[in-house]
């Protein structure tokens, strides 16, 4: 059973930056689709952006263009997320998630929704 | 981008009380929406994908339903554990858009 396991808390000063990691274990690793969503207190979910790590390349939500980096890293099954120029508005929880497939070779990536999610990173903006 | 607009934003009801949430898009998504449910300081559960077919080990009292732009979850008889907040996701097209959130409490 495949887990996600990101990386600890984070405190920022504002126009800083932030990396947090998520661990795959478990499972296949390559062939999925990851999916970065925050969630700031008390708000909805929202979709930062993905990667599918045997294509290696990211698909960021306009607003965070230009923010964001969203990398993957198949020698250690971990895909991590950058965010830069921290504002107090990106306080958040930062969740990690896997999207479903059917079979882990099926070619399709971000069809379904995701099933496995990491434990989530509270990420605090503060000066 | 893909609006999903989700109604109500909060609703109380009663144990064994039938629960009906929905979830609307400003376009076509075809089937490609899902359900979550999320307990507080938890991250979501994926209860629903494509629409209406059921994740894994999600109680069978759950369901969903689509017609045209409008999607529905239903919950057939409301158990102390399903006291939560639900959203709806399209995966159709990026980016991918979540619903505002309903949440469920006890009356």
């Amino acid at each position: 059973q495949v887990q996600l396991v990101q990386s600890g808390a984070e405190v920022k000063k504002p126009g800083s930056s932030v990396r947090v990691s998520c661990e795959a274990s478990g499972d296949t690793f390559s062939t999925y689709g990851f999916s970065w969503v925050r969630q700031a207190p008390r708000q909805g979910l929202e979709w930062m952006g993905g990667i599918i790590p045997i294509f290696d390349t990211p698909n960021y939500a306009q607003k965070f263009q230009g923010r964001v980096t969203i990398t993957a890293d198949e020698s250690t099954s971990t895909t991590y997320m950058e965010l830069s120029s921290l504002r107090s508005e990106d306080t958040a929880v930062y969740y990690c998630a896997r999207h479903y497939k059917d079979t882990p070779m099926a070619d399709y990536y971000f069809y379904y929704g995701m099933d496995v999610w990491g434990q989530g990173t509270t990420v605090t903006v503060s000066s | 981008d893909v609006q999903m607009t989700q109604s109500p934003s909060s609703l109380s009801a009663s144990v064994g009380d039938r629960v009906t949430i929905t979830c609307r898009a400003s376009q076509s998504i075809r089937s490609f929406l899902n359900w979550y449910q999320q307990k507080s300081g938890k991250a979501p559960q994926l209860l629903i994908y494509a629409a209406s077919t059921l994740q894994s080990g999600v109680p069978s009292r759950f369901s969903g339903s689509t017609s045209g732009t409008d999607f529905t979850l239903t919950i057939s008889s409301l158990q102390p554990e399903d006291f939560a907040t639900y959203y709806c996701q399209q995966t159709y097209k990026t980016p991918l858009t979540f619903g505002g959130g309903t949440k469920v409490e006890i009356k």
